[in-house]
């Protein structure tokens, strides 16, 4: 079956630092690719998709280029923002399971940006 | 544009009881939603998708009796934990496919936190 993990928080930076959270998959034929963001009581927003190999999305500075050679897709922010605290999931689309539709989710990873 | 909202965001139950919790798609119309179980420090994972006017497809290991899904129109899906228990208790996620002028994705709502006493 298809499966996510991805890099375990909390992961706690300064303002403007370099920013890598991991994100390996394992999955059959060709998924797509998501990561999605949850700022403190809200629920989860897209913030970038790729949906075949080599492509890179990006959105709001971050960054995720779609490696099916390597089975990854990293999330990467050159300069880091307070207000990127979130907790941030990386996620697939496949089909297994019951539903074409249905998002396989990694455990999350927790940002932490200090001032 | 693209909201989901859930009601309750929050509550609390007897072990034995039934809860509903309802998924609204706001401001687009759905005709696929999709229902999420979150434990602690855990990933989200897929319980089920509801079709609007047909029958939910559950996720292996789900008890469909267990979590009834209704899709009764193309703006609601709602849940049902009957019998609760308190290993029931989690945080229930909904999602709303959108699919419009091109554009494709699931919008999220803000989740329900199920306790069971």
């Amino acid at each position: 079956g298809n499966s996510v993990t991805q890099m375990e928080g909390p992961v706690t930076l300064s303002e403007e630092a370099f920013l890598t959270i991991n994100c390996t998959y394992t999955a059959t034929g060709y998924p797509s690719l998501f990561w999605y963001v949850q700022y403190p009581g809200e629920g989860l927003q897209l913030l970038l998709k790729a949906t075949k190999a080599d492509d890179k999305g990006s959105n709001k500075g971050f960054e995720a280029t779609y490696r099916k050679e390597t089975t990854s897709f990293h999330l990467e922010k050159g300069s880091v923002q307070v207000s990127d605290s979130a907790v941030y999931f990386c996620a697939l689309r496949g089909y297994s399971g019951g539903g074409a539709d249905g998002l396989t989710f990694g455990k999350g990873t927790h940002l932490i940006i200090q001032p | 544009g693209a909201v989901v909202s859930q009601h309750p965001s929050r509550v609390i139950c007897k072990s034995g009881t039934s809860v509903k919790i309802e998924c609204r798609s706001l401001d687009f119309q759905a005709t696929t939603m999709f229902w999420y179980r979150q434990f602690p420090k855990q990933s989200l994972m897929l319980m089920a998708t509801s079709n609007e006017g047909s029958k939910a497809t559950y996720e292996q290991g789900v008890e469909k009796d267990k979590f009834l899904i209704n899709h009764a129109s193309l703006t609601l899906s709602t849940l049902t934990v009957t019998s609760a228990h308190p290993e029931d208790s989690s945080f229930y996620i909904c999602s709303a496919l959108l699919e419009r002028g091109g554009l494709r994705g699931q919008y999220f709502g803000p989740g329900t936190r199920l306790t069971v006493l």
